[in-house]
């Protein structure tokens, strides 16, 4: 099993330009989760998927971004246009229906200029 | 939801028993007990979880008490590589219940292990 796999590992890129982030879920979890991670803020839950479909988006910033699930084995977060207080570190998470643990993948560093 | 409050940092001898402390004095009878880690820049991992029986796995032991207002996680023999921030969170157990899929993250205790 290879995990939750997230690219790219390390995104560096100019205010203004968009930035797509990707995830692909380990097979069969039917949860995904997008959390970013700063100093300032921790942890903090963006948008989590069921069965492909967005269940709760509230933690999402603002307009500028976006989450889609168009199968159960890809996600992506993008942001447009990106701003330097977008910098951060974002990670994806898959899971079972039911109490189990969330897995989570190793993060995509954002550095917005 | 209940929040959970933990001591902001702990050392620990290599070889000794960690025992991390969390308070969950409003945990409701349907929220369950569980425990991450996050190794620094890695993405945090799942240790274990539990209701009110205490639950031991591979890599730790979870300790909830009678009223399950507080529980500890115990590290038994702690290495080196056990460094890490430890997040405690209480979250219902129902999946129809909205705040199922909304795992929040606190501040955790950073656990250090030397030699």
């Amino acid at each position: 099993d290879a995990g939750v796999i997230q690219s790219p590992r390390h995104e560096v890129t100019e205010m203004g330009q968009e930035v797509t982030l990707r995830c692909k879920p380990i097979s069969g979890h039917d949860y995904l989760f997008w959390y970013r991670q700063t100093m300032m803020r921790g942890l903090e839950l963006l948008i989590y998927f069921n069965n492909n479909v967005p269940i709760d988006d509230s933690g999402m910033p603002e307009d500028r971004f976006s989450a889609k699930m168009p199968n159960a084995s890809f996600s992506t977060l993008k942001i447009q246009p990106s701003e330097p207080r977008d910098s951060a570190v974002y990670f994806c998470a898959s899971s079972l229906t039911g109490n189990y643990g969330y897995t989570f993948g190793s993060g995509t560093r954002l550095t917005v200029v | 939801d209940a929040k959970t409050t933990q001591p902001p940092s702990m050392d620990c001898a290599e070889g000794r028993a960690a025992n991390l402390p969390c308070n969950h004095s409003t945990i409701s009878g349907n929220e369950y007990v569980y425990w991450y880690r996050q190794i620094h820049s890695q993405g945090p991992q799942y240790i274990i979880h539990g209701l009110k029986n205490n639950e031991t796995n591979e890599m730790a032991s979870l300790i909830i008490t009678e009223d399950r207002k507080s529980s500890t996680l115990i590290l038994p023999h702690a290495t080196l590589r056990d460094t890490a921030v430890y997040y405690c969170i209480v979250r219902p157990g129902g999946v129809t219940t909205d705040s199922w899929g909304k795992l929040q993250f606190g501040a955790g205790t950073q656990v250090v292990v030397t030699p």
